[in-house]
């Protein structure tokens, strides 16, 4: 079955401080993976995607992710957080030529001052 | 560039009215994909055409809801009629033709009482 887990809902993290968000996937073929971010009244802005060559993908906003093969995860990172960072992150999965994505449920960020 | 744009951005109705919603994509794009967004979950594929012809639709509910893309751009889905459950969000994004990355618009908040 195809399918996206990010396993937590909720997280706080100070500003300034580092954070990393988690996902796995599973999936039949070779996927492509996706970090979207979502404010609130607003739609999906795409932060970064993976589909080969280096495992470490850079993106927008100074977010990174690293694809591990062996652990099916594809995890956010960020070094240091701040306030505008605080939105909901949705990891998805989809084909390699368009179709649909897959999205887990999503974790929500919020940042202490 | 134009992103995804969407209307109405807000629309209350009563259970057993109908509802449509208006998609205009990224000019270029051949790909148009509607999703279902229920608070707390990722988004759901709904349907998706490439150019005016129906490619997967096989999440639809097809007793109440209907899409079409007459003209191969702009798109039109509607609900009728409508039930307390199909209070979420409805977003529109958009793709070049084989291409992995959709684009996103702000979505349309529907709420049904």
């Amino acid at each position: 079955a195809q399918s996206v887990t990010q396993p937590d809902i909720h997280i706080t993290v100070s500003e300034g401080a580092s954070l990393e968000l988690r996902c796995n996937y599973s999936y039949g073929a070779t996927p492509y993976l996706f970090w979207y971010v979502q404010s609130p009244g607003q739609g999906l802005q795409l932060l970064l995607k993976y589909f080969s060559g280096d495992t470490l993908v850079q993106g927008i906003k100074g977010f990174e992710a690293e694809f591990k093969r062996s652990q099916s995860s594809f995890n956010l990172r960020k070094p240091s957080v701040h306030w505008s960072d605080a939105a909901e992150y949705f990891c998805a999965v989809g084909p390699n030529q368009g179709g649909k994505l897959i999205f887990g449920q999503g974790t929500e960020l919020s940042v202490k001052p | 560039e134009a992103g995804v744009a969407q209307s109405p951005r807000y629309k209350i109705i009563e259970k057993r009215q109908s509802v449509a919603f208006w998609c205009n994509p990224i000019s270029g794009h051949a790909t148009l994909y509607w999703y279902q967004q229920i608070l707390g979950q990722g988004p759901k594929l709904l349907i998706q055409f490439q150019n005016n012809g129906v490619v997967d639709d096989s999440q639809l509910p097809k007793d109440r809801f209907s899409a079409e893309r007459l003209k191969g751009v702009d798109s039109t889905l509607k609900i009728q009629p409508a039930k307390l459950e199909d209070s979420a969000v409805y977003l529109c994004a958009s793709s070049l033709w084989g291409a992995e990355t959709q684009y996103f618009g702000p979505g349309t908040r529907l709420l049904v009482l």
